[in-house]
C-alpha cells in the first residue's frame, strides 16, 4: 500500500526558508522509474506543480520558481524534501507531494498547510 | 508553458445526472493528459491517465476522451461520491501544469 505524509513548520515569516518533508511507504525511490513531485495549492485555488525527483536523482523545477526551490531525496529513509527560499505571503498553501507514475501524480499525501505570516 | 482551460467552471447537477467536463490545451499534448477528483477538504486523486485510462479503482462511471487538443470527462449517473473539484494536468514533458479546476455541485 502505498501512502506519503507530508510534514512543515506549520507557520513561519517572511523571507524565512520554508522546509517541507515528505515521508512515504510502499515504494522505493532506488526503484527505476520512480519519481516524487510536490504540488501546491492556496486556499480555494487551484493547483500548482513545483518539483520532482526522479529515482536516478535527475531534479525538475517550475520555472517561475526555480530560483527559490531545492529537491532532495534520502532514499534509505523513504523521505523527500522540498526547501523554498525567502517565503512570502504569497506562498501560503497546502502542501502536498505525490508519487509520479510516468509523468502524472498516481498517489497524493494528505497535505500539510503552510501559512506565511509576520 | 502549455496552459490549460477547463470548461465550465462550476455545474450543478443531480444525482443520476450525466455530466461532460471539457479542457483546451494551448498546444498539442497528444494524449498525455490526466484527471484528478478533489473532494472538499482532500487531496486530489488520479482518476484518468493518458487521456483515456482509467486508474485503478475508478468506476467506470468515470470516461476520458480527446487527444491534441480537445479532451472531455464524462461521468455517467452521478453519485454523491461523485461532487467535488475536477482538474485536468497535461502530462506532456516539464512543466506539468494543471487546469483551473471545475466545480460539480449538487442541484
Amino acid at each position: 500500500q502505498v501512502t506519503l505524509k507530508e510534514s512543515g513548520p506549520g507557520i513561519l515569516q517572511p523571507s524565512q526558508t520554508l522546509s517541507l518533508t515528505c515521508s512515504f511507504s510502499g515504494f522505493s525511490l532506488s526503484t527505476s522509474g520512480m519519481g516524487v513531485g510536490w504540488i501546491r495549492q492556496p486556499s480555494g485555488k487551484g493547483l500548482e506543480w513545483l518539483a520532482h525527483i526522479w529515482w536516478d536523482d535527475v531534479k525538475l523545477y517550475n520555472p517561475g520558481l526555480k530560483s527559490r526551490l531545492t529537491i532532495s531525496k534520502d532514499t534509505s529513509s523513504r523521505q523527500v524534501f522540498l526547501k523554498i527560499a525567502s517565503v512570502d505571503t504569497a506562498d501560503t498553501a497546502t502542501y502536498y507531494c505525490a508519487r509520479m507514475q510516468s509523468t502524472w501524480f498516481a498517489y497524493w499525501g494528505q497535505g500539510t498547510l503552510v501559512t506565511v505570516s509576520a | 508553458d502549455i496552459q490549460l482551460t477547463q470548461s465550465p467552471a462550476s455545474l450543478s447537477a443531480s444525482v443520476g445526472d450525466t455530466v461532460t467536463i471539457t479542457c483546451r490545451a494551448s498546444e498539442n499534448i497528444y494524449s498525455y493528459l490526466a484527471w484528478y477528483q478533489q473532494k472538499q477538504g482532500k487531496s486530489p486523486q488520479l482518476l484518468v491517465y493518458s487521456a483515456k485510462a482509467l486508474a485503478e479503482g475508478v468506476p467506470s462511471r468515470f470516461g476520458g476522451s480527446g487527444s491534441g487538443t480537445q479532451f472531455s470527462l464524462k461521468i455517467n449517473s452521478l453519485q454523491p461520491g461523485d461532487f467535488g473539484t475536477y482538474y485536468c494536468q497535461h502530462h506532456y514533458g516539464s512543466p506539468p501544469t494543471f487546469g483551473g479546476g471545475t466545480k460539480l455541485e449538487i442541484k
